[in-house]
């Protein structure tokens, strides 16, 4: 397998553009996390998904945050509009069900999000 | 969630044993404690996982006293290849929310 796959690795975009990050998370998995990770913050679970159904999303900083899970193999967080204080390193996570290790999650490498 | 507390840096050379020590004062009957570890430019990974006494795999060994309110992620002869960032997490197994502190920066000299 693949791993966790995110796309894009790197975005640029200017205050007020809408921002899409993309996830496929590892065939199998059964939940779905996304984090935010900054220097003056750390890494932040922003919402999670369990069977594609949202479970908590009480980390998501505003409404102008917003993640969806339409099936199994795609997750979507959608930034609008953007802010310069979006800019971070987002990352999505996914976990097996019925793992040996019980808060084993497996994350992908990060979008580096910049907002100017 | 047991909040835990970890040193925020720490140095090594070579080839020498690292033991971070966690403290998780407020641990639940039904928490676990793991460590994940995280290099720059990538996501955490998954190191050890413990619920008490000594658990060891190719990586790391995980040591939890009796009362299970510290933990202690030992790294033998480290390399180079172990500077990251280290964090402890205490969670039980129906909870899915990691709560990621802000680690302990391991950085290793040759």
């Amino acid at each position: 397998d693949a791993g966790v796959i995110q796309s894009p690795r790197h975005e640029v975009t200017e205050m007020g553009q809408e921002v899409t990050l993309r996830c496929k998370p590892i065939s199998g998995h059964d939940y779905l996390f996304w984090y935010r990770q900054t220097m003056m913050r750390g890494l932040e679970l922003l919402i999670y998904f369990n069977n594609n159904v949202p479970i908590d999303d009480s980390g998501m900083p505003e409404d102008r945050f917003s993640a969806k899970m339409p099936n199994a193999s795609f997750s979507t967080l959608k930034i609008q509009p953007s802010e310069p204080r979006d800019s971070a390193v987002y990352f999505c996570a996914s976990r097996s069900p019925g793992t040996s290790s019980y808060n084993e999650q497996f994350f992908g490498p990060g979008t580096r999000l910049t907002v100017l | 969630l047991a909040k835990t507390t970890q040193p925020i840096s720490m140095d090594s050379y070579e080839g020498q044993e690292v033991n971070i020590t966690c403290s998780h004062n407020n641990i639940a009957t039904n928490d676990y404690i793991t460590w994940y570890q995280q290099f720059p430019s990538q996501g955490p990974r998954f190191i050890i996982q413990g619920y008490k006494t000594k658990v060891t795999n190719e990586v790391a060994s995980l040591f939890i006293p009796a009362d299970r309110k510290s933990s202690t992620l030992s790294l033998p002869r480290v390399s180079l290849s172990d500077t990251a960032v280290y964090y402890c997490l205490v969670g039980d197994i129906l909870g899915d929310k990691l709560i990621f502190g802000t680690g302990t920066r391991l950085q290793v000299f040759p």
